[in-house]
């Protein structure tokens, strides 16, 4: 199984909002709300962002807000903050058990 | 606290073994399954294996059947990944990570991991 495809990178301004696209198959993506994403930050641990395609845990701010359409699930982060700069990967659920993730995509805040 | 120490990394041959190991705290460790994600230098995130609470079930990524085997000491609070016949691309930092549902037989989602232990393998 290939990974999900994401874009390598993308840039906002603060206060802007940004949206990381995570394309799949029907196989994985498309066939599932077992959607995740994950923010990863220079040296330290992965933090789980949004799970089930559209909830946030608790303690995730409500700039963070996912989505689903087909294929292609997406990560929107609105009223982009300084500390929101890191690299963020989507999960989904492939079926018999297995889990794929994005290739990551690297958020620079301007 | 929740608290997940991997140990076990290293340099190793083409070919060889390595087992490695997930000391957990700071929640009811049977209670949840348990995953290995890795990320190869300057490559993204890989799931690698799972584990369900119990231990009586076990998944794996197609990249590492039949070479990797997971498992778990409840016991201890341990989680394991024994890795077998290693090859130049299982070189990364191996996570441990927590299931974020209780009582979850999958994990489909990790809510807390460890800081990652390397696993080098070249001759």
């Amino acid at each position: 199984q290939s990974a999900l495809t994401q874009p390598r990178s993308v840039s906002g301004s603060p206060g802007q909002s940004v949206t990381i696209s995570c394309t799949g198959t029907s196989s994985d993506v498309g066939g599932y709300n077992y959607v995740s994403w994950y923010q990863l930050h220079p040296g330290k641990a992965p933090k789980l962002m949004i799970y089930d395609v559209t909830k946030r845990p608790s303690g995730v701010p409500d700039r963070f807000s996912g989505s689903k359409s087909g294929n292609t699930a997406s990560l929107t982060i609105s009223g982009l903050q300084a500390e929101d700069e890191a690299d963020y990967y989507c999960c989904s659920y492939a079926g018999t058990y297995t889990l794929l993730f994005g290739g990551g995509t690297k958020l620079t805040v301007l | 606290e929740v608290q997940l120490l991997e140990s076990g990394g290293g340099l190793v041959q083409p070919g060889g073994s390595l087992r490695l190991s997930c000391v957990a705290s700071g929640f009811t460790f049977n209670n949840y399954a348990m995953s290995w994600v890795r990320q190869a230098p300057g490559k993204g995130l890989e799931w690698v294996s799972a584990i369900s609470g119990n231990g009586g079930s076990t998944y794996y990524a197609d990249s590492v059947k039949g070479r990797f085997t997971i498992s778990r000491d409840n016991s201890k609070n341990t989680l394991y990944l024994q890795m077998n016949s290693l090859r130049a691309e299982d070189t990364a930092v191996y996570y441990c990570a927590k299931s974020f549902s209780i009582w979850s037989g999958f994990p489909y989602y990790f809510d807390y991991w460890g800081q990652g232990t390397l696993v080098t393998v070249s001759s």
